[in-house]
């Protein structure tokens, strides 16, 4: 079965300094979708971005960055600089074809504080 | 991005009412999701859709009911809540089209039963 880990439960930093969240997921497919949301306080997930698992090249958005390796099966998120607008809690997701449908399974969430 | 709406988006109700909960997606989005979302974090997948007439159960039981009569709109029922349904559940949607697997989500409604 399919499995997302999120180990960190809870990251608290000082605004301004870089924080890794780590992603470690389990798949016997060939061909997956990883993807990273975001939960503010407000409640709602927003997607941050999604990652096919033939395309192992990093990507940066701004203060954001995903590194991706598929040796250790790893898919994490760093924030560069981070700012109070950041505090959320980060969600981290393998897609899984079910049925005619495609199933998100999330790993925990890490909450992140981010205090001025 | 879609857009997806949710209503109401708090709710507190007695036992043994009956409740409906709200999606409508703007996208034309062929599929559709409800997930359940404990206060621990944890989201789990109750029902989905992949069009007009066709609903399925997720991998987590759920005492609701869902329909899905119109594209658009993907209403999930209770038909007598309980005070182990508290919780927040949130609407998702994605396109037909590749990439498929994107879900997009909606606000999220909390509930509370008392």
């Amino acid at each position: 079965a399919q499995k997302v880990t999120q180990a960190q439960t809870e990251i608290s930093v000082v605004e301004k300094e870089d924080v890794t969240l780590d992603c470690v997921y389990e798949t016997r497919d060939t061909t997956y979708y990883l993807f990273w949301y975001k939960q503010p306080p407000s409640g709602e997930l927003v997607f941050l971005i999604r990652r096919n698992s033939f395309d192992e090249q990093n990507e940066i958005s701004g203060r954001y960055s995903w590194n991706f390796q598929k040796s250790t099966s790893s898919f994490n998120f760093t924030i560069t600089a981070s700012q109070v607008v950041d505090s959320a809690v980060y969600f981290c997701a393998l897609s899984e074809a079910w049925g005619g449908a495609q199933k998100l399974v999330f790993g925990q969430g890490t909450r992140l504080t981010i205090n001025p | 991005e879609a857009d997806i709406y949710q209503t109401p988006r708090y709710l507190v109700i007695g036992t043994g009412k009956k409740i409906t909960l709200e999606c409508s997606q703007t996208m034309g989005h062929d599929k559709m999701y409800w997930y359940q979302q404990d206060p621990g974090m944890e989201l789990h997948l109750i029902h989905y859709s992949y069009g007009v007439n066709s609903t399925e159960k997720g991998d987590l039981s759920s005492e609701s009911t869902v329909s899905r009569i119109r594209t658009e709109h993907f209403p999930l029922t209770l038909e007598s809540a309980r005070p182990s349904h508290t919780s927040q559940y949130l609407c998702a949607s994605s396109p037909r089209q590749k990439p498929t697997d994107t879900q997009y989500f909606g606000p999220g409604t909390r509930l509370t039963v008392l």
